[in-house]
């Protein structure tokens, strides 16, 4: 299957810097990614969705200013954390489109702790 | 708008009983339709995945799935659990139109006693 890798895998950070947090697929292209946020012992939240070329579309609930997304390329997406505080601390995790009978492929995740 | 719903936050079973996950889901057609599990601190696997077709699904470690459009439901079953299958396991709904969004279920948490 497609291959979606995400980098770095764990990162800490300080209360009030960003965080930027990369999405590559490695195998096919893609117009479109996804970005999905997780809670300790909750489910999958989908954030936004990465438009190559043009703006993302967050869900609703989403802070835009706070969640950047850049999709500079049909290879990569960045998720930015921008001024990061406690409260974003979580697991973030990207995925492929999927499309007309083909699964999405994810990224192995990163695991986001703000002190 | 597409929704799922995991009526069973956890469920506890015996090493070597049979299992099944249920999965209800709301949306305007048959969407697409998945079961992934995950591992603490790790990522998403890819159990088996509905398009079209069967019914039934057979995906990876022994797991299948039966999709149901009367009942709006893909329960996840297994016939004979292995400890290590302990995990989270989440259903997802995939919508048929160009976004092809997933929308996730809360996640059922399996424990399997030794």
């Amino acid at each position: 299957g497609a291959v979606v890798s995400q980098h770095p895998s764990w990162v800490i950070c300080k209360s009030g810097t960003s965080v930027k947090i990369e999405c590559r697929s490695l195998d096919f292209q893609a117009t479109t990614m996804f970005w999905y946020r997780q809670f300790p012992k909750q489910s999958l939240m989908l954030m936004a969705t990465s438009n190559e070329g043009s703006k993302a579309t967050y869900e609703q609930g989403v802070e835009k200013d706070k969640f950047l997304i850049n999709h500079a390329s049909l290879t990569l997406s960045t998720l930015t954390v921008t001024s990061a505080h406690p409260e974003d601390s979580s697991f973030y995790i990207c995925s492929g489109p999927g499309g007309r009978n083909t699964e999405a492929f994810f990224g192995q995740g990163t695991r986001l702790t703000v002190v | 708008a597409q929704s799922v719903t995991q009526p069973d936050i956890h469920i506890t079973v015996s090493e070597g009983a049979s299992l099944e996950l249920r999965c209800n889901y709301s949306y305007g057609a048959t969407p697409y339709l998945f079961w992934y599990v995950q591992s603490p601190g790790q990522g998403l696997q890819l159990l088996l995945k509905y398009f079209s077709g069967d019914t039934l699904v057979q995906g990876i470690k022994g797991f299948e799935a039966e999709f149901k459009r009367s009942q709006s439901s893909f329960n996840l079953r297994k016939p004979s659990v292995h400890w290590s299958d302990a995990a989270e396991y989440f259903c997802a709904v995939g919508a048929r139109d160009s976004s092809y969004k997933l929308i996730f279920g809360s996640g059922t948490r399996l424990l399997v006693r030794p």
